[in-house]
């Protein structure tokens, strides 16, 4: 079974510029997540989509942060424009919807804004 | 709201030997599920290990095993047998049991080294 894939890897931009990360999560996996993992902290979760809808967003800074998810399955998160706090790695996350708990996760991309 | 707190940010421990990593969390729900994930430099996070919060017996995965104390809101991992390969960033995390977001809420982690 193939994993989750996120792209690209490493990710170098200015401040004010934009940005965009691309998940597709296991096949069949009905909900995605995007983590933001700041250097030193835990993930904190950014939005979360059940199918194409959104679940929760409550923790997505809303005017610079964006988020969709074509068709349910492969999703884009974009921050337009960046900001240096916005320097971490992004990590995309899949399960299924059986309420199991186990969340599968991505190799991450890691952003640096200077 | 939730918290989860790890409070070692740093251990190591010798091949073969045995290691406990500790995290405790608060909360005033009382459906819900714990879970130890395993970050090595590859930056992956992998499941270790999840508990139930209704079971009252710790989860055990072949050498990782839990200490769950729900009173104490503590939730330990133990190593056994620690291998070169258990080297990583490990963190606690907590899930409420809900019918909508199932976010994790994660510790800040403790670097875990296994010395040869």
């Amino acid at each position: 079974e193939a994993g989750v894939a996120q792209s690209p890897r490493y990710k170098i931009i200015e401040k004010r510029q934009s940005v965009a990360f691309w998940c597709n999560p296991i096949s069949g996996h009905a909900t995605l997540y995007w983590y933001q993992q700041i250097l030193g902290q835990g993930p904190k979760l950014l939005i979360q989509f059940q199918n194409n809808g959104v679940v929760d967003d409550s923790q997505l800074p809303k005017d610079r942060f964006s988020a969709e998810r074509l068709k349910g399955v492969d999703s884009t998160l974009k921050i337009q424009p960046a900001k240096l706090e916005d320097s971490a790695v992004y990590l995309c996350a899949s399960s299924l919807r059986d309420w199991q708990g186990e969340q599968y996760f991505g190799p991450g991309t890691r952003l640096t804004v200077t | 709201a939730q918290t989860v707190t790890q409070s070692q940010p740093e251990m190591s421990v010798q091949e073969a030997e045995t290691v406990t990593l500790s995290c405790t969390y608060d909360t005033s729900e009382n459906n819900y599920y714990l879970f130890w994930y395993k970050q090595p430099p590859s930056r992956q996070m992998i499941l270790v290990i999840r508990q139930e919060a209704y079971k009252q017996q710790n989860a055990t995965e072949n050498r990782f095993s839990v200490n769950f104390q729900k009173a104490a809101k503590s939730f330990s991992l133990k190593i056994s047998d620690s291998q070169l390969g258990d080297t990583a960033m490990y963190f606690c995390a907590f899930m409420k049991q809900q019918w909508s977001s199932d976010k994790l809420i994660f510790g800040t982690g403790t670097r875990l080294q296994v010395f040869p």
